[in-house]
């Protein structure tokens, strides 16, 4: 079975532009989470979707920040403008129930000049 | 508040030693998950086992083997004759079900090193 997918793999951009990172969950499970990891921070959870509808977006840094899932096997998280500081590995999980365990993507190394 | 706390930054062994990656967790739900999660230097992130908190019993995963202990709060994990390839920054994380709409906390990281 294919696991979570992310693309790009990475992203070198500048600042002040648009960047969209692409995730296509495991086929069936109906929870999709964005982390980010930073050296500084850790790895926190940015937002996350069950049935494609947003429930938690509590953790998205910046109105730059959206994020949207529509429909069931892809989710895009876009920042627009970018800036130096959003450089970090961002990931995309995915689990079948709250409960069960989220499966994570290999990541999107951004690095923002 | 929910809280996961791995006290050692950085472990360093050599080949064929036992190593045991500490985590302490703090939560009010009384019902609740714990996983430990692989970061080999590749940079994905890969589940190793997870445990609700009514089953306190030990689990052994081949080389690994995990210590739930609710009375001190603990799930800790040892890697029995450690090789190379375990390698690796390990992240243990906590999901309370009824708090925080069940996110995944993770603690800071423990990156280990087994040198040959």
């Amino acid at each position: 079975d294919a696991g979570v997918i992310q693309s790009p793999r990475h992203e070198v951009t500048e600042m002040g532009q648009e960047v969209t990172l692409r995730c296509k969950p495991i086929s069936g499970h109906d929870y999709l989470f964005w982390y980010r990891q930073t050296m500084m921070r850790g790895l926190e959870l940015l937002i996350y979707f069950n049935n494609n509808v947003p429930i938690d977006d509590s953790g998205m840094p910046e109105d730059r920040f959206s994020a949207k899932m529509p429909n069931a096997s892809f989710s895009t998280l876009k920042i627009q403008p970018s800036e130096p500081r959003d450089s970090a590995v961002y990931f995309c999980a995915s689990s079948l129930l709250q409960r069960e365990t989220q499966y994570f993507g290999p990541g999107t190394r951004l690095l923002v000049l | 508040a929910q809280k996961v706390t791995q006290a050692q930054t950085e472990i360093s062994v050599v080949e064929k030693e036992d190593v045991t990656l500490d985590c302490v967790y703090e939560t009010r739900d009384t019902t609740y998950y714990l996983f430990w999660y692989k970061q080999p230097p590749s940079g994905e992130l890969v589940f190793l086992i997870r445990r609700n908190s009514f089953d306190e019993q030990n689990e052994i995963s081949g080389r690994y083997s995990w210590n739930f202990q609710k009375s001190t709060s603990s799930f800790n994990f040892t890697i029995t004759a450690s090789q190379v390839v375990d390698s690796a920054v390990y992240f243990c994380a906590l999901r309370g079900i009824y708090n925080q709409g069940g996110k995944l906390i993770f603690g800071q990281g423990t990156e280990l090193s087994v040198k040959p």
